[in-house]
């Protein structure tokens, strides 16, 4: 079965611009999670998922950050205007709620940069 | 206080010899407990949980849990250069099994 799937593996763009980043979770799974890393602050939840619906953007950094999960299978998360301090790899993550750890599995990661 | 605390290294070990990887968290009530291997480049992959206190093997690693001390380790026996990477530890806070929260990573880097 494939994995967490994200398009596009690499996003460069200039300030300003709109920025959509994608994600498709294992297929079964029921919660989806948006992270962003970066080497000063480390893995940094920005929002999360329960059967399509959001349930947590206290971590989204602001209002020109927002996400949309419109069914089981696809999510996305949308920067606009961007900022050069919105460079980082942005993961998707997703899991089954239920299991017996919650445990999460990631993507491989967009690595956004903005000039 | 951080809510996971670890070590960020870097961590270095002779190939052949045992890794030890520490991480401390504050909510006395968490539950549930992971290590997360990233390679640099790559995203965190999955290698280890834990949920009951003592030891858990699996291959060449041991989650080791301390509810008590609020301590979880991850051991790595016969390391190899294979293993250098980050090793991410997280935890679901007391009552929330959605927020899992990171520690910052120990950087281990494994010689030949």
């Amino acid at each position: 079965d494939a994995g967490v799937i994200q398009s596009p593996r690499h996003e460069v763009t200039e300030m300003g611009q709109e920025v959509t980043l994608r994600c498709k979770p294992i297929s079964g799974h029921n919660s989806l999670f948006w992270y962003r890393q970066t080497m000063m602050r480390g893995l940094e939840l920005l929002i999360y998922f329960n059967n399509n619906v959001p349930i947590d953007d206290s971590g989204m950094p602001e209002d020109r950050f927002s996400a949309k999960m419109p069914n089981a299978s696809f999510s996305t998360l949308k920067i606009q205007p961007s900022e050069p301090r919105d460079s980082a790899v942005y993961f998707c993550a997703s899991r089954f709620l239920g299991s017996s750890y919650n445990e999460q599995f990631f993507g491989p990661g967009t690595r956004l940069t903005v000039l | 206080q951080k809510e996971v605390e670890q070590n960020s290294g870097p961590l270095s070990v002779p190939e052949g010899a045992i890794a030890s990887l520490n991480c401390t968290y504050s909510d006395r009530g968490s539950q549930s407990f992971f290590w997360y291997r990233q390679y640099s480049g790559k995203s965190p992959e999955l290698i280890m949980f834990i949920y009951s206190n003592g030891d858990k093997e699996d291959g060449r690693f041991t989650a080791q849990l301390n509810k008590a001390s609020q301590y979880v380790s991850l051991l790595i026996r016969d390391s190899q250069p294979s293993d250098s990477a980050t090793y991410l530890c997280a935890v679901y806070p007391r009552g929330n099994n959605n927020d899992m929260r990171f520690g910052a990573g120990t950087r281990l880097t494994v010689k030949p």
